[in-house]
C-alpha cells in the first residue's frame, strides 16, 4: 500500500479557473506537508508547505490540511498556463527524516 | 548563489562499473538526502544525512552506498550498476531536517547498459 496517495491526471482546467489537487497519506504520524512542484525536466521546487490543520494562503496558492481524514490538498486560483507542470505531495512524519512523496498529478492548464 | 550542485548531469554506464555521483550544498545545509525518479514511481527516497558520519536508509537503498565526511558534500555510490538502476536521481538538502523545505540540485540521469 502506498503511504502518499495521489491522482496521476492528468488534471485539464481552462484558464482562470481554480485547480484542485488531493493527497492522502496512510502514517497519522506526519507531522509536515509539502507541495512541490516539477516542470518537465526540471527539478522539484517548493510551493508550499503546511504544519498545522486548516489553510495556509499564499498568493494564488492554498494548502488544506485534515489530519482527521488524513488528506492534503493543494488550490490554484486563477490558473495560468505557466501553472502546467506535476505537482508532487511529500510527507513528513516528525521523529523520522525519511520524506515521502506521492507520484505526483499532472496539471494541464488550457489557454 | 545559494544552490546545489550534482555531477556528473548524465552517465552513460555499463553493468558493474564504479561509479559516483556528487552532491554538494553551499547554503550549510544540515540534512541531504538521495531520491531516484521512475516514471509511475514518483521520487523515492535512497539514503538520507542529519550531519557529518550520520547516514540513514530511505525507502529503496538496496545497491547503493552514500558518505558524508564533510558537511556540504553528500556522494552516492553505485558500486556494482545494474540496469534497474538506470534512473533520475536528485540530491536534496535542507537546513533542519526531513520536516523542512528540500532544495534540489538539478538531476542525473543515469543510464546502465
Amino acid at each position: 500500500q502506498k503511504e502518499v496517495e495521489q491522482n496521476s491526471g492528468p488534471l485539464s482546467v481552462p484558464e482562470g479557473a481554480i485547480a484542485s489537487l488531493n493527497c492522502t497519506y496512510s502514517d497519522r504520524g506526519s507531522q509536515s506537508f509539502f507541495w512541490y512542484r516539477q516542470y518537465s525536466g526540471k527539478s522539484p521546487e517548493l510551493i508550499m508547505f503546511i504544519y498545522s490543520n486548516g489553510d495556509k494562503e499564499d498568493g494564488r496558492f492554498t494548502a488544506q490540511l485534515n489530519k482527521a481524514s488524513q488528506y492534503v490538498s493543494l488550490l490554484i486560483r486563477d490558473s495560468q498556463p505557466s501553472d502546467s507542470a506535476t505537482y508532487l505531495c511529500a510527507v513528513n512524519s516528525g521523529g523520522y527524516q525519511k520524506v515521502t512523496f506521492g507520484t505526483g498529478t499532472k496539471l494541464q492548464v488550457i489557454p | 548563489e545559494a544552490q546545489v550542485t550534482q555531477n556528473p548531469r548524465y552517465l552513460i554506464t555499463v553493468t558493474g562499473k564504479k561509479l559516483t555521483v556528487t552532491c554538494s550544498q553551499n547554503m550549510n545545509h544540515e540534512y541531504m538526502s538521495w531520491y531516484r525518479q521512475d516514471p509511475g514511481l514518483g521520487l523515492r527516497q535512497i539514503y538520507y544525512s542529519m550531519n557529518v558520519e550520520v547516514t540513514d536508509k530511505g525507502d529503496v537503498p538496496e545497491g547503493y552506498k552514500v558518505s558524508r565526511k564533510e558537511k556540504r558534500n553528500f556522494p552516492l555510490i553505485l558500486e556494482s550498476p545494474s540496469p534497474n538502476q538506470t534512473s533520475l536521481y536528485f540530491c536534496a538538502s535542507s537546513l533542519f531536517g526531513g520536516g523542512d523545505t528540500q532544495y534540489f540540485g538539478p538531476g542525473t540521469r543515469l543510464t546502465v547498459l
